[in-house]
């Protein structure tokens, strides 16, 4: 148990719907990073938030939002979903850059 | 642009059959190299992070060396429960973001 919470497991929706995907990180952790693992782009980098403020984007779509809440939890927005956003999103956490500690993750179903 | 290669793909073990996983990487400035464990449908498990070239690190079976160009993995007397896909990333500039390589999925057979 790697002390990063992630919510929900499974979701299952429709194209062109919005969800929201949540993270707790691990007690102190400042950093909240999110990640998007599909089968032929494998991991990416979507987006990092230090301590409520955002520090670093990848190649996030302008469809997908996410913010850090002053009690450092994390939301990810995705909307006008499409059948191409199904994946696994993870979630991960770490303390002064080092290293990150990765949530179990939500698996997005896009029907 | 930061990249990271992985090498092989796939991976065939007996048990007890030593080998080495491979990560090569491209990146300005590296902050550190990273390597975890994935199992299918969880999240990645962090195993070890290098800084500097000449490094290395140990855990059970594990081991983690990097050079300026590279680091391996290798895997002693591997056992069934090792089977698992390894990903290595890499970090640079100043934020904490990491870039994954493809992955190495490792099957170890009894």
């Amino acid at each position: 148990d790697s002390g990063v919470t992630q919510t929900p497991k499974h979701l299952i929706t429709a194209t062109g719907q919005r969800v929201t995907l949540r993270c707790s990180p691990r007690s102190g952790d400042l950093s909240v990073y999110w990640y998007q693992q599909s089968l032929d782009q494998g991991l990416q980098f979507l987006i990092q938030y230090y301590n409520g403020e955002e520090r670093a984007k990848g190649n996030i779509l302008e469809r997908f939002s996410a913010q850090q809440f002053p009690d450092l939890h994390s939301e990810l927005n995705l909307s006008s979903l499409e059948l191409g956003d199904s994946a696994l999103y993870f979630c991960a956490s770490s303390s002064a850059e080092r290293a990150q500690y990765f949530g179990p993750g939500t698996r997005l179903t896009v029907l | 642009e930061d990249q990271v290669t992985q090498s092989p793909e796939a991976l065939r073990l007996q048990e007890g059959e030593s080998s080495s996983l491979n990560c090569s990487y491209t990146v300005s400035g590296l902050r550190g190299l990273f390597w975890y464990r994935q199992d299918p449908g969880k999240g990645p498990e962090f195993l070890f992070t290098l800084y500097s070239a000449g490094e290395e690190k140990e855990k059970e079976r594990l081991k983690a060396t990097l050079t300026k160009k590279e680091s391996f993995l290798h895997i002693t007397a591997p056992k069934p429960e090792d089977s698992a896909t390894y990903l290595c990333a890499v970090s640079s500039g100043n934020t904490g973001k990491l870039i994954f390589g493809q992955g190495t999925t490792l099957q170890v057979k009894p």
